[in-house]
């Protein structure tokens, strides 16, 4: 069974600190994805990596695929209040993903 | 409008009842999957299909049942309810592109099993 391991499993800051979350695994993954999810919403996709190496940049957050495919981060620069939620990774198979458990963001005003 | 719908949005039910829920989608794919969701335990995906006459066991099937009625819609029933079965639920519905699958999320269903 493939395991994602995230952490920090929770974060509280402050606005405008910078953060960053990291996502796990010991197997290799085709590609790996990072969703957001707001209280009493289902998950968004933000973001697929697929190269190891691969950077990709939305706006004020920074995704980044190990070398190896076996990891990944996130980083938010300048948190807001808006980027509270619940952040999952999920690596990608051909019929199914595996989440991991999530890291759930507080930014404070 | 949304493009996957899950009804109802929150239920209440005993144990030992028999309960469904219901999942829509109008993004035309094939792929459509239930999960569970609690705290501490990240998603979990219970049954997924691929088609109207496919259907696959996810890591927690046991106590569950669906039936894919047609391309969009996808139920998941609980035969007969139990407490630990409390949770908030998941469907989804899937493409597939060149970078793997991509999950379109439902609102949810927050079910509390007394």
């Amino acid at each position: 069974t493939q395991l994602l391991e995230q952490s920090p499993q929770f974060l509280s800051i402050q606005e405008g600190e910078n953060l960053t979350v990291y996502c796990n695994s010991s197997s290799v993954f085709s590609s790996l994805q990072w969703y957001r999810q707001e209280p009493g919403e289902g998950p968004v996709l933000l973001v697929t990596v697929v190269t190891g190496g691969e950077v990709k940049k939305l706006k004020r957050l920074t995704f980044q695929f190990g070398d190896a495919r076996k990891d990944s981060s996130l980083h938010i620069t300048a948190a807001q209040p808006g980027d509270t939620g619940l952040y999952l990774c999920a690596g990608t198979g051909y019929s199914t993903l595996t989440f991991g458990k999530g890291t759930m963001l507080l930014v404070s005003p | 409008d949304a493009d996957v719908t899950q009804t109802p949005r929150n239920r209440i039910t005993k144990t030992g009842k028999r309960i469904m829920l219901e999942c829509s989608q109008t993004k035309g794919h094939d792929r459509m999957y239930w999960y569970r969701q609690d705290p501490g335990l990240g998603l979990r995906l219970i049954y997924y299909s691929f088609d109207v006459k496919d259907i696959n066991k996810g890591e927690i099937s046991d106590g569950y049942s669906v039936s894919r009625q047609a391309q969009a819609k996808f139920s998941l029933s609980l035969e007969s309810a139990i407490p630990n079965q409390t949770a908030l639920y998941f469907c989804a519905t899937s493409d597939f592109t060149g970078g793997g699958v991509t999950q379109y999320f439902g609102p949810g269903t927050r079910l509390l099993v007394l």
